[in-house]
């Protein structure tokens, strides 16, 4: 069965702080790794990884992935009050001609205070 | 461009009740799935369609079920509703399967 498991499960932090959240996973035939941010409602893409050792950047907000280890790191320099969410972490596998879908951890639950 | 759009954004029902949920994807997106959320819980594969055939499905009983229209867009349908369905319903939408994919605001179900 697929796993993926976030640390910290949240996270207080003073703005302008940086912040590195985890993300480990077990899945068989992986294909891809995505960060989301999810405020309210719908989770809002921030990354998708499928190479080991190629950070991606948006902004402030980073990820790197380690294939052989089996983690990714989501990192957000410079925090803002606005960065407050939940990140979620999903890995994407695919078995024979079907689709597994997302396989999605908890969550971190990230509070930057002013 | 619209979003991923999902119709109803609240709605509750009572307990043996039957629901449908409504998503249409993003423009030119032929893949659509479904996820449920519950409090406090990442989301939960349940549906995935691809021109207009299920093409994955995950760990949820027979009273869970979806399907896709010519237009790409998609309904989730749940019989015999239960206390324990109560939760956030996404859709979400790709070009095809293995390309990103992208969440509407979801449906808030609360069986009472």
């Amino acid at each position: 069965e697929d796993k993926v498991v976030q640390s910290p499960l949240s996270l207080v932090v003073h703005e302008g702080d940086t912040v590195t959240l985890n993300c480990s996973y077990e899945v068989t035939n992986f294909r891809s790794l995505l960060w989301y941010k999810q405020e309210k409602k719908a989770p809002t893409f921030l990354f998708m990884l499928t190479s080991s050792g190629i950070e991606k950047k948006s902004g402030r907000l980073s990820s790197i992935l380690d294939k052989k280890e089996l983690f990714s790191i989501l990192n957000i320099t410079a925090t803002q009050t606005g960065d407050s969410a939940v990140y979620l972490c999903a890995v994407e596998a695919l078995s024979g001609g079907g689709a597994d879908g997302l396989t999605f951890g908890k969550g971190t639950h990230l509070i930057i205070q002013p | 461009d619209a979003g991923v759009t999902q119709s109803p954004t609240h709605l509750i029902k009572t307990r043996g009740q039957h629901v449908t949920l409504r998503c249409s994807p993003i423009s030119g997106h032929k893949s659509v799935s479904w996820y449920q959320q519950v409090l406090g819980q990442g989301p939960q594969f349940i549906f995935q369609y691809y021109e207009k055939e299920e093409r994955g499905r995950g760990n949820f009983p027979d009273r869970f079920s979806a399907r896709q229209f010519p237009n790409y867009s998609s309904e989730l349908n749940v019989n015999a509703l239960l206390l324990g369905d109560s939760a956030l319903y996404l859709c979400a939408s790709s070009f095809s399967p293995g390309n990103t994919i992208y969440f509407g605001e979801g449906s808030w179900l609360t069986v009472v």
